[in-house]
Formats: structure tokens, C-alpha cells, sequence
């Protein structure tokens, strides 16, 4: 069965630091991977997703992901926080039934 | 723009009265779900649609119905509230493209409170 893991339920960096916001999945397939963001008081965002091809995953906000097979990882990364990205950032994997499988979430503090 | 609502965005309620959950979209989406999302669950789904007149049970079900008469909508009734269903609900759809997974689109979510 597929699952995702996010093995850090805080993580906090300074404004301006680099950030990597880790994710594991278990999947037998190529995977269908996700990161939304959730701020405050809001729904799910969606940051970026892979499907195939460049590893490398643009996304919005400045973002981007790794996929790495090898390790069946999709970290998500930013070179630069700003203040704006202290959320709750979800990590997701897809199945072959329309279904999305959500980790737990990783909470980012921003300290200024 | 296309978009997904849901209403109300908080409710009060009370021990064993029936609540309903409006959810909306917009995108002409096939698929529909719903989620409630707790502290330290992270979002589990409680039941989905991939079109008028289908449902689908999810992980978290029990005390949970949902009806699909139209693409548009997928409302969630709580037949008989309990407090363990104090949570946050989202409602997201997504295109159907042949059972592959793409992208789900969120509600703001609703804030229910089980008194």
C-alpha cells in the first residue's frame, strides 16, 4: 500500500536561511507525487507534483523538489525563507484509483 | 475563475443532531472528495466520488454519508454528530484522466464543532 512519511512535525529556520523539508513514500510504481502548502485558516495549496521526466520539480513560491528513486524521497526545498512561508507543508503520493495519500505534515517556524 | 467553495465555513453544534456540509465546484471536475484534517492525523479521507450517482467509501467513514446528484456538488451529513467528529473538513475535486492521479484542488475547509 502506499504511504508517505515526513519524518519532522517542526522544523524552524531563520528568514533568509535555505530550507529542505524531507519526504519518504512507499510505492510500488513510479510514483505521483505532491507538496502542498497549508497557511493558516486556509485549504491546501499546491506547490509543485512530479509525474515523469526531469527529476528537478519547479514550483511555485520559489520552490522545488527532488525526486530521487533510490531513496524514494521528494524533498522539498527553497534557497531563501521569507517570513510569508511559515505554514504547514504536506507532502502527497497518487494512486492508480484517482486517490491521493497525504503524509502528516511538516509545520515550518520562520524566525525573523 | 473556476473555483471550490464550502458551506458553512464554522458550525456549532449540538450531540446527535444531523449536520450538512455544502461543498461546490466549479471546475466541472469528476472526482470529488472529502477530508478531515486533525492534529496529528494529518488529512484522512472520509468518502469520494468519481461522478454523478457514484460513492466510495474512505479510511474514516463511520457516521459519515455523502449523495452525488449533480458534478457540481458533494455534500457530507453527519447523520447523528458526535463530539469525535470535531474537526476541520475539506472538500477537493480533481479531473478524472483514466484513474490517474492529478492534482486536487481545495476547499477554504469547514470548522465544525460537536458540542
Amino acid at each position: 500500500a502506499q504511504s508517505v512519511t515526513q519524518p519532522d512535525i517542526h522544523i524552524t529556520v531563520s528568514e533568509g536561511a535555505s530550507l529542505e523539508l524531507r519526504c519518504n513514500y512507499s510505492y510500488g510504481a513510479t510514483p505521483y507525487l505532491f507538496w502542498y502548502v497549508q497557511s493558516p485558516g486556509q485549504g491546501l495549496q499546491l506547490l509543485l507534483k512530479y509525474f515523469s521526466g526531469d527529476t528537478l520539480v519547479q514550483g511555485i513560491k520559489g520552490f522545488e523538489a527532488e525526486f530521487k528513486r533510490s531513496q524514494s524521497s521528494f524533498n522539498l526545498r527553497k534557497p531563501s525563507v521569507h517570513w510569508s512561508d511559515a505554514a504547514e507543508y504536506f507532502c502527497a503520493v497518487g494512486s492508480l484509483d484517482d486517490k491521493i495519500i497525504f503524509g502528516k505534515g511538516t509545520r515550518l517556524h520562520i524566525l525573523p | 475563475d473556476a473555483e471550490i467553495t464550502q458551506s458553512p465555513r464554522h458550525k456549532i453544534t449540538e450531540t446527535g443532531r444531523q449536520v450538512t456540509l455544502a461543498c461546490h465546484q466549479t471546475w466541472n471536475h469528476n472526482n470529488m472528495f472529502w477530508y478531515r484534517q486533525d492534529l496529528g492525523h494529518g488529512l484522512r479521507l472520509i468518502h469520494y466520488s468519481y461522478g454523478v450517482q457514484d460513492t466510495n467509501k474512505g479510511e474514516v467513514s463511520d457516521g459519515y454519508s455523502v449523495s452525488r446528484s449533480n458534478t457540481e456538488d458533494l455534500p457530507l451529513t453527519l447523520e447523528s454528530a458526535a463530539s469525535s467528529q470535531t474537526s476541520v473538513y475539506f472538500c477537493a475535486s480533481s479531473e478524472s484522466a483514466g484513474g490517474v492521479t492529478d492534482t486536487q484542488y481545495f476547499g477554504p475547509g469547514t470548522r465544525l464543532t460537536v458540542l
